[in-house]
């Protein structure tokens, strides 16, 4: 079975702090993503990854950035925590959506973030 | 927006009976997702139906698919206290983006 692994299940941070969050997959999958989920709006795409060192804006990629080092390994930063950044984070990953086939995402338990 | 958008929002039923929900969207899809969120947990994928498929079964799960309404149902029949979950449909519409909708909460009463 695909393995997606959050860092975290829970963090509380201070405003201003820079934030890490951390996502492994263990199935040599090419893409990976970031979403939060709030109340009412589901799932909001932040950033995603196709490759290594290769990355895509998604719907609200303000106040965050990304890394991708490593094809297993995708972070999400937040440069400076502010409070309106509190919810769950979603970490997913997929085979490959360039096919349509391909295209199931396997997500992380979550982490659900609160800033101070 | 391309937003799938879910009905009903909220589904509290007994156990044994059907639950039904909807998916509505906007734009030309490619293929289409039913996801289930456990409170407090990941996504966890159900099915997929292509965009030139009409019907998927899965166990007790039944999808349909209909392009020229731009719609979708899941249908959980005989349902479980343990079926109890978040309910989202998600469109592939092109790319690698995956566009989720808000989601149908289902409350099934033991």
């Amino acid at each position: 079975d695909v393995k997606v692994t959050q860092s975290s299940r829970y963090l509380v941070k201070r405003t201003g702090e820079k934030v890490f969050l951390e996502c492994v997959q263990d199935m040599d999958h090419e893409n990976m993503f970031w979403y939060r989920q709030d109340p009412g709006l589901g799932l909001r795409l932040i950033y995603f990854s196709y490759d290594v060192k290769m990355k895509e804006k998604g719907d609200i990629p303000e106040g965050y950035s990304v890394s991708r080092e490593k094809k297993e390994r995708f972070s999400l930063i937040l440069e400076s925590a502010s409070t309106n950044q509190t919810s769950m984070y979603l970490c997913a990953s997929s085979l490959s959506a360039r096919f349509y086939t391909k295209n199931i995402q396997y997500f992380g338990a979550g982490t659900r973030l609160s800033v101070l | 927006s391309q937003q799938g958008e879910e009905d009903p929002q909220a589904l509290s039923i007994q156990e044994g009976e059907n639950a039904t929900m909807n998916c509505s969207y906007k734009t030309s899809i490619n293929n289409l997702q039913w996801y289930r969120q456990n409170s407090g947990r990941g996504l966890v994928h159900l099915i997929l139906i292509r965009s030139n498929e009409r019907e998927k079964h899965s166990g007790r799960l039944r999808v349909t698919l209909d392009t020229s309404k731009k719609s979708s149902s899941l249908l959980i029949t005989a349902s479980r206290a343990a079926d109890t979950a978040s309910y989202f449909c998600a469109l592939l519409t092109g790319g690698f983006k995956t566009i989720f909708g808000a989601g149908t909460r289902l409350f099934v009463k033991a």
